[in-house]
Order: C-alpha cells, then sequence, then structure tokens
C-alpha cells in the first residue's frame, strides 16, 4: 500500500520561504510522478508542480519563479519550496503520487495534507 | 478562473442518479480525472482515463466523455457519496495540469 506523509512547519512569515517534505512508503520514488497541490481554506484545489523520476520538474505558471520541488531517492522523499510568500500561499498543502498516460494524468494517491498558515 | 468549468452544486435524492460534469477545451484531447473529497480529509481518486475505478471504489461511480465535456455518475446515489467533486485533467497546451473548480453535492 502506498502511503505518503507530508512534514513541515505549520507556521511560515510573510516574505520567507515555505519548505515541505513529502516521505513515500509502499513505493520506489524512481517511478512515477511526484506532485505537491494545495487548498485554501474553503476553496478548491491548485496543482503546484511535480517532478518525475528521472528528476524533470514542472511547475504551475502562476507560481514558476517561485517554486522548487526536488528528490532526496536515498530517502524516498520530495520536497517543496515556495519563496516569498505572502496570505495568499496559506493553504493545506498535500503531496501526490501521480501515473501519466498520453491521455490522461491523475493523481492516484495523496497524503493526509498539512495547514501551513502565513502570519508574522 | 480555471480552465475547467464545473457546477458548483448539485443535488440528488437518496438512491437516484446524478451526474456531475467538467467543461473544458483540453477534455478534447485528454480525459477528465475525478476525485472525491469529504471535509477534513484529502480527495480520493474514483475515476480515471476513459472509464476506470481505482481498487475500493463502487461500481455506482462512472466516468464517460463528450467532446469538451467530461461527467462522472453516480448511479444510485447513498448517503455516503455527499461530498466535493473535483475533476482534474492536463490544461490546453498540454503541459500543465489543472483542477475544475468543484461541485458540492448534497444527497437529499
Amino acid at each position: 500500500q502506498v502511503q505518503l506523509q507530508e512534514s513541515g512547519p505549520g507556521l511560515v512569515k510573510p516574505s520567507e520561504t515555505l519548505s515541505l517534505t513529502c516521505t513515500v512508503s509502499g513505493d520506489s520514488i524512481s517511478s512515477s510522478y511526484w506532485n505537491w497541490i494545495r487548498q485554501p481554506p474553503g476553496k478548491g484545489l491548485e496543482w503546484i508542480g511535480y517532478i518525475s523520476d528521472s528528476g524533470s520538474t514542472n511547475y504551475n505558471p502562476s507560481l514558476r519563479g517561485r517554486v522548487t520541488i526536488s528528490l532526496d531517492t536515498s530517502k524516498n522523499q520530495f520536497s517543496l519550496k515556495l519563496t516569498s510568500v505572502t496570505a495568499a500561499d496559506a493553504a493545506v498543502y498535500y503531496c501526490a503520487r501521480a501515473q501519466s498516460t498520453r491521455l490522461n494524468f491523475y493523481f492516484d494517491y495523496w497524503g493526509q495534507g498539512t495547514l501551513v498558515t502565513v502570519s508574522s | 478562473s480555471s480552465e475547467l468549468t464545473q457546477d458548483p452544486a448539485v443535488s440528488v435524492a437518496l438512491g437516484q442518479t446524478v451526474r456531475i460534469t467538467c467543461q473544458g477545451a483540453s477534455l478534447k484531447n485528454y480525459y477528465a480525472s475525478w476525485y472525491q473529497q469529504k471535509p477534513r480529509q484529502a480527495p480520493v481518486l474514483v475515476i480515471y482515463g476513459r472509464n476506470n475505478r481505482p481498487s475500493g471504489i463502487p461500481d455506482r461511480f462512472s466516468g464517460s466523455s463528450s467532446g469538451n465535456t467530461g461527467s462522472l455518475t453516480i448511479t444510485g446515489a447513498q448517503a455516503e457519496d455527499e461530498a466535493d467533486y473535483y475533476c482534474n485533467s492536463r490544461d490546453s497546451s498540454g503541459n500543465n495540469l489543472v483542477f475544475g473548480g468543484g461541485t458540492k453535492l448534497t444527497v437529499l
């Protein structure tokens, strides 16, 4: 059974960097696509970006320039860094595994989510 | 605004059939996937590809596609199906991923 678990600070100051880690068990991180998705309180889901098993990345254009996703295969983890955060970045952050085919890209396993608050 | 459009809210009587739709130009080229999210829980994949259900998803959930619209149908809705439902797909460029705004399903 694949399991994902987010970890990291629940409180970040404005203008600082949000850093989260996702630990994967039950699957090797050396396959599939590894994603970050967020959900502001009371709002919908927003895809942040992914890193593939080969290390290639793809980010939401609205966040490009502020976001970096990296892979640590030795720990079976992947991480998110989001710089210059504002109140608009406050959300529940999910990590998720995705599968990609020519016609479909879907998130088949999700972490439980971690709430990040932005406040001084 | 999202490239995928969903009705904000839909209701269905217990045991009846309901269709939740997702519209977007990219759906002419890609399938929508569907997720169920209950309060204070992570989303759960319920439909992917042409009409595939992950293990453990009841067969009352099904998916279909026509033109620029993807649909999730629940045949014989149950009280436990009350949740928010999100679609996702690639965007029109094919390079990025997008979610619909979500549909809140109420089972009456």
